[in-house]
């Protein structure tokens, strides 16, 4: 079954510096998410990607943070220069919506980022 | 903004008995995610409701959708040990089909 595929599995940085959380979505699939969820806490919603542009996002999505789909495969979040409270696992989801069909988002298994 | 409330948020329970989750959000919404975590991993989807009275099941659990309400239900039976995991609902957020929002998770631990 296709998944969709994250790396790095465990991120480590310093705080203040600029970190990249790539995401292979599945292929057939439209739309893109991040989503967050500090230890032991709830899922967050970051942003939405669709078309190559920002659908919708989150008050935690603020300037420091960005989204981009380099290529034809690749969906990546940056964030620009990490403080110690970015420490979560970063969840990237893809689905297939569109034309009146909802289906649930398939997630990846996610990268803790560890910001110290 | 939709809230979505889950209880209880832990649950420890014996193998072989009956439960119920509980989902409650704050404002009207045609539609409810289920999904399972399992710890350090992933988000699995187990049930999307879609209207209505919507009740879907696969094997022990069971996944009901009341709109008026405003609750959405999930029903173990017969509890198994392998059931045990993070169980999360979650309704949608803005415009977008795939943005939720997330309860905070109900904690199942089945014991033999």
């Amino acid at each position: 079954e296709p998944e969709v595929t994250q790396t790095p599995s465990h991120q480590v940085t310093q705080m203040g510096q600029e970190v990249i959380l790539r995401c292979v979505p599945i292929s057939n699939h439209l739309y893109f998410y991040w989503y967050r969820q500090i230890l032991g806490q709830k899922v967050e919603f970051l942003v939405s990607f669709y078309n190559n542009e920002i659908s919708e996002k989150s008050e935690i999505f603020d300037d420091q943070f960005s989204v981009e789909r380099p290529d034809g495969s690749n969906f990546t979040l940056k964030i620009r220069s990490t403080k110690l409270e970015d420490s979560a696992m970063y969840f990237c989801a893809s689905s297939i919506e569109g034309q009146g069909r909802i289906s649930p988002l398939h997630f990846g298994n996610g990268t803790r980022l560890t910001v110290t | 903004e939709l809230k979505v409330e889950q209880n209880p948020l832990f649950l420890s329970m014996q193998e072989g008995k009956n439960y119920t989750i509980y989902c409650n959000y704050s404002t009207t919404s045609d539609r409810l995610y289920w999904y399972r975590q399992d710890p350090g991993k992933s988000l699995e989807s187990l049930f999307v409701l879609l209207s209505n009275g919507a009740v879907k099941q696969e094997g022990r659990l069971m996944a009901s959708l009341d709109t008026k309400a405003r609750l959405s239900t999930l029903h173990i039976t017969a509890a198994v040990h392998d059931l045990s995991a993070t169980y999360f609902c979650a309704g949608p957020y803005g415009g977008s089909q795939g943005n939720l929002i997330f309860g905070k998770g109900t904690k199942l631990s089945v014991k033999p």
